[in-house]
């Protein structure tokens, strides 16, 4: 059970928009700003997000991050099947005083 | 331009001590600018963080731990060679994973994972 919670799955077509939503607490996202990654099979985790909604250079501007109170989002743009991937919240607990992961939401493009 | 490699066995036997080194190239380990994280993900499931440390050329050295690991985790710096190691004990089937060194920033973004080693897996098996 991951402190931070993301849908297992989600799906759209090429060209379409997909979010995918995390959700925490006051000790978490409220109170420190999230880090979205992007995992591939057999590779490392890439920085997508940082900041709750900044990119890093040579991230498309079709990914975008937001955060409102105690969630945050993650939003693709112009699907492309490259996208599919395995997607990841993080951010740090101040209750816990470590990192935490949200569950991860695979990314499917039909 | 930053690179982090992880190495060390790929199986360890069921209630040994799991070791391994990321050797940091393009950044230092000592210079205080950055936390240096280990994050592990088991086959099938999503990615926990194990731990991190911050250490500077003055001397400061902060290890933090993943609460529900902290009992068995030890991540320790070799200055000379700048590598961070991870030491994992009494170790069962449940730490049988992939795992990554990461670089991690400062206050404010201490998830921002920017540089990550190519991961390990690691399996516990006798």
């Amino acid at each position: 059970q991951s402190v931070l919670t993301q849908p297992p799955s989600t799906s759209g077509a090429p060209g379409q928009r997909v979010t995918v939503s995390c959700s925490g607490s006051s000790s978490n996202i409220g109170s420190n700003s999230v880090n979205w990654y992007q995992h591939l099979p057999g590779t490392a985790p890439k920085l997508l997000i940082y900041i709750n909604d900044q990119r890093p250079s040579g991230v498309p501007d079709r990914f975008s991050g937001a955060k409102s109170g105690t969630s945050a989002s993650l939003a693709i743009s112009g699907l492309q099947s490259e996208d599919e991937a395995d997607y990841y919240c993080a951010t740090w607990d101040d209750s816990l005083n470590g990192a935490v992961f949200g569950g991860g939401t695979k990314l499917t493009v039909l | 331009q930053v690179q982090l490699q992880e190495s060390g066995p790929g199986l360890v036997k069921p209630s040994q001590t799991l070791s391994l080194t990321c050797t940091v190239s393009g950044d230092s380990v000592s210079s205080g600018g950055y936390y240096w994280n280990w994050i592990r993900q088991p086959a099938g499931k999503g990615l926990e963080w194990i731990g991190r440390l911050y250490a500077s050329e003055n001397g400061n050295y902060i290890p933090n731990y993943n609460p529900a690991l902290k009992s068995r985790v030890t991540i320790s710096r070799d200055r000379s060679n700048n590598q961070f190691s991870l030491h994992l004990s009494s170790v069962t089937a449940t730490d049988t994973a992939v795992y990554y060194c990461a670089r991690g920033g400062q206050f404010g973004e201490w998830t921002r994972y920017d540089f990550w080693g190519p991961g390990l897996l690691v399996t516990i098996s006798s």
